[in-house]
Order: structure tokens, then sequence, then C-alpha cells
């Protein structure tokens, strides 16, 4: 089962900050949080990943809480082409399983 | 560099017939996976390979389906018999060396029917 929940769907508008959440009540000392993405009918694309520290690189920034329960995804100015399922997952150091949940549908609006 | 590699894009069969899938990882890459994509389902890890060794099947669906890895830029997953809820969509990814905390490259997938 997925240790992450995060809305079902989500709508945003064009050149406006898109905030994905993610809930991950659960996590351990040794999981890192991974966001991934999938545009329609391609292979899922990975986005960024933390384990405590907030992180940012050209796609987006990565907010950890302190309690590291829950982040959130910012991408700066969304556009059209970010429209696509943003996957939330944990995932524990050294291993290789990633377990995909349901993930949020994100629309951008023109 | 090209990416992960899949073949075919899109395949319709039978119910019954053999299937094989292809996957071509990124050079240098000695992790492989293999993944199932259903609606229901939603994206389930099927098989693991660490330099070209199955580490972990345990997400195969059952006997029907097999997976190898005879060098480290080749892989197939085969379905024999195949069935109509074998219908899905089929990824291939690959990682680099150490399974730490590195990212998975995807391939574009195969769109598999089966009638």
């Amino acid at each position: 089962d997925a240790k992450t929940t995060q809305p079902t769907s989500m709508d945003c508008a064009e050149g406006r900050a898109a905030n994905l959440p993610c809930n991950h009540s659960t996590i351990s000392g040794n999981e890192y949080v991974y966001w991934y993405r999938q545009i329609h009918s391609q292979g899922p694309q990975y986005i960024i990943h933390g384990l405590k520290n907030n992180e940012t690189n050209e796609m987006a920034s990565l907010i950890i809480t302190e309690d590291r329960k829950s982040s959130t995804l910012i991408l700066p100015h969304a556009t059209l082409r970010d429209t696509a399922v943003y996957y939330c997952i944990v995932r524990t150091s050294g291993t290789y399983k990633y377990i995909f949940g349901t993930g949020t549908r994100l629309k951008v609006l023109a | 560099d090209a990416g992960v590699i899949q073949s075919p894009r899109h395949e319709v069969t039978e119910m019954g017939q053999e299937v094989t899938l292809r996957c071509k990882p990124i050079s240098g890459h000695n992790s492989l996976f293999w993944y199932r994509q259903t609606m229901m389902r939603g994206l389930e890890l099927l098989i693991y390979f660490n330099n070209n060794v199955p580490i972990d099947d345990s997400g195969m669906p059952e006997d029907r389906f097999s997976a190898k890895m005879p060098n480290a830029s080749f892989s197939t997953l085969k379905i024999q018999p195949s069935e109509p809820r074998d219908s899905a969509v089929y990824f291939c990814a690959s990682s680099l060396p150490g399974t730490g905390d590195g990212e998975q490259f995807f391939g574009p997938g195969t769109r598999l029917t089966v009638l």
C-alpha cells in the first residue's frame, strides 16, 4: 500500500504557482520523499526528491515540514505542459522499490 | 542519450498467444525495472534486475509471466499464454549503479491489448 495521501485532482491557472500537497504521516527517518509526474500516455518522469531539507531544481521546489509528515511540491510558474498526474512517493534509502499511489491529477488552465 | 527504449510501442494479440516485450536500458545503468499500469491497479512493479540478475520478482502476477536480462543492454518480458486481463501499459525503467537514492528513468511504454 502507498504510504502517501494526495488530493485526487487540482486546477491551476497558467503562469501561477501550482502547490501540490502530500501527506506522509508514517514516514520514518531513513525514508526519502520523491515526486514523479506522468504526462498522458508517457512514462513517469522524475521531478525532485528530499529527505529533510527543502530542495529546488530547475523544475520545481520541494518543501518538507519540520516533522516530515507532509510536503508540498511547488511548480513556480505552471504552464499547460505541466498538466499531468503527480505522484508523491516515500522510499527507504538504499532500496529500489517505489510504491506509486493514485497521485494528483493537475490541470493547468489557460 | 536516447533514453530507455521499448518495443513494440503497441501490441495487439489474441488470447492464448505469446507476447514478448523488449527493453533497452540507458547505457551505464545497471538496475532495470518492469512495471505494469492499469486503470484498476495503477502502476505496479513486476520485477527488478540488478547487474542482470533478478533480485525481486514478487510482483510478477503468475507463471505465465517471465522476464530475462541476458546482458546489460537488453531485457525481455514474456507472457505465455496471454489473457485479456493482461491488457495494460508495460513500462521499463533503469537507474544508475547503486540503489541508494537515484532516480528511475522510464521508457515510453508498450500498450498491450489482448483480445
